[in-house]
């Protein structure tokens, strides 16, 4: 099974600053013949389902601010906001597609500071 | 617009039956594979199973493997989750998802609200 960590557990922003979030699987999303990382970063809020934010590691939702952005390849991957605003508080989770069982790292809530 | 809604939640005794249920509609339902993702209380995201689009291949989680059957009815647009032999760690919000294809390798594209398993004594 591919296991899925991120860190940090969590983390406090100031309004307007930026948050950064790292994932690591332990081995390689990479997928050679097509060039794309199975991997997705979701948002969840309260109370509410999981929301899609990017795919592939980098190709934003559409209707996803642009102030969320995916990086990285292989093993290693980063979401950043980069401009923390209020409605962004959430817990975000990374997941791995690249190989059933599906996984996702355990999660980091974001918070203002 | 793409809609999931599940059904059938509700508080079961451990070692007993349920199953639930998610309506889809607002896409083209028998051309897309379909997961379930459960949530325990303050917990993470853990995936459960996956359906083909034509129902003929399943994927299961090890925790669940050999309890839980997963089905759909591409004529009414609903995939099912049939849990048997419920633990209390079983207990958690369970959501259906939509792939983004037909294949198990596809990322959750669009999430129900969930329904809430409740496993206790």
């Amino acid at each position: 099974d591919i296991v899925m960590t991120q860190s940090p557990d969590s983390l406090a922003v100031s309004l307007g600053e930026r948050a950064t979030i790292k994932c690591k699987s332990s081995q390689s999303v990479l997928y050679s013949s097509s060039n794309k990382n199975y991997l997705g970063w979701y948002q969840q809020k309260a109370g509410q389902p999981p929301k899609l934010l990017i795919s592939w590691a980098s190709t934003r939702e559409s209707g996803v601010p642009d102030r969320f952005s995916g990086s990285g390849s292989g093993t290693d991957f980063t979401l950043t906001i980069s401009s923390l605003q209020a409605e962004d508080v959430a817990v975000y989770y990374c997941h791995q597609y690249y190989s059933p069982p599906l996984t996702f790292g355990p999660g980091t809530k974001v918070e203002i500071k | 617009q793409v809609q999931l809604v599940e059904s059938g939640g509700g508080v079961v005794q451990p070692g007993g039956s349920l199953r639930l249920s998610c309506a889809a509609s607002g896409f083209s339902f028998s051309t897309y594979g379909m997961h379930w993702v459960r949530q325990a209380p303050g917990k993470g995201l853990e995936w459960v199973t996956f359906i083909w689009y034509d129902g003929n291949s399943k994927f299961y989680a090890d925790s669940v493997k050999g309890r839980f059957t997963v089905s759909r009815d591409n004529s009414r647009n609903t995939v099912s989750l049939e849990m048997t032999g419920l633990r209390t760690d079983d207990t958690a919000v369970y959501y259906c998802a939509k792939a983004t294809d037909y294949g198990v390798s596809s990322y959750f594209q669009y999430w129900g609200q969930g329904t809430l398993v409740t496993v206790s004594s």
